[in-house]
């Protein structure tokens, strides 16, 4: 049971490059998600999907993009990567329905831009 | 502005030693306050789930407990790999879920 997988692991960018976070996931979720995780701050909502074809921002969008044309594929996309973007990136899904549904995480991709 | 604070930062246990760690926060609408456990390189891992005041639930060593402005984490009897990260989370509405930065636990044999 594969759950939440994301490729890579670790990635190095210059500044202005741009990339693509890959997020996967076997157990049928409507819900998917992508957080950032920085040094003494929680995890920061970047977008969200309810379902495939529906997107919506999170709490932190600028400079991301993502898109959902399958219920299990969720990419995150860096325009133009800048050094505030270095973090670590965790895809999320979970069932969607009654909203206290807990959320099932990836292993996260850590990422560096030079 | 609703925030999610976790305390301490980080807490030192020896093995044997129990203690609590706290999450405060201030919603406007709880709709669920989540536990995550996370390890070294690796994603959150889901805990406990609680919905309103004076819920409790237990797994092993941990119990959790919810009032209607903070829960707290007990940890009885840690072992050392009980150390990690936990986080805290709330669930305002169906599609937003606000973290604390967590507390690091140490547990030292």
């Amino acid at each position: 049971n594969a759950g939440v997988t994301q490729t890579p692991k670790f990635q190095v960018l210059k500044t202005g490059q741009s990339m693509t976070l890959q997020c996967a996931q076997d157990m049928n979720h409507e819900y998917m998600s992508w957080y950032r995780q920085d040094p003494g701050m929680g995890l920061r909502l970047i977008h969200y999907s309810v379902g495939a074809g529906i997107t919506d921002q999170g709490e932190v969008p600028n400079g991301y993009n993502v898109s959902r044309s399958t219920t299990e594929d969720f990419p995150l996309r860096l325009l133009s990567a800048a050094p505030s973007q270095t973090s670590v990136y965790f895809c999320a899904s979970r069932r969607q329905g009654p909203s206290n549904q807990p959320q099932h995480f990836g292993d996260g991709t850590r990422l560096s831009i030079l | 502005e609703d925030q999610v604070t976790q305390s301490p930062e980080a807490l030192r246990l020896q093995e044997g030693e129990s203690s609590s760690l706290n999450c405060s926060y201030t919603v406007s609408g709880l709709r669920g306050l989540f536990w995550y456990r996370q390890d070294p390189g690796k994603g959150p891992e889901f805990l406990f789930t609680l919905y309103s005041a004076g819920e409790e639930k237990e797994k092993e060593r941990l119990k959790a407990t919810l009032t209607k402005k903070e829960s707290f984490l007990h940890i009885t009897a840690p072992k050392p790999e009980d150390s990690a990260t936990y986080l805290c989370a709330v669930q305002e509405n169906n599609n937003d879920m606000r973290f604390g930065a967590g507390t690091r636990l140490t547990v030292k044999p």
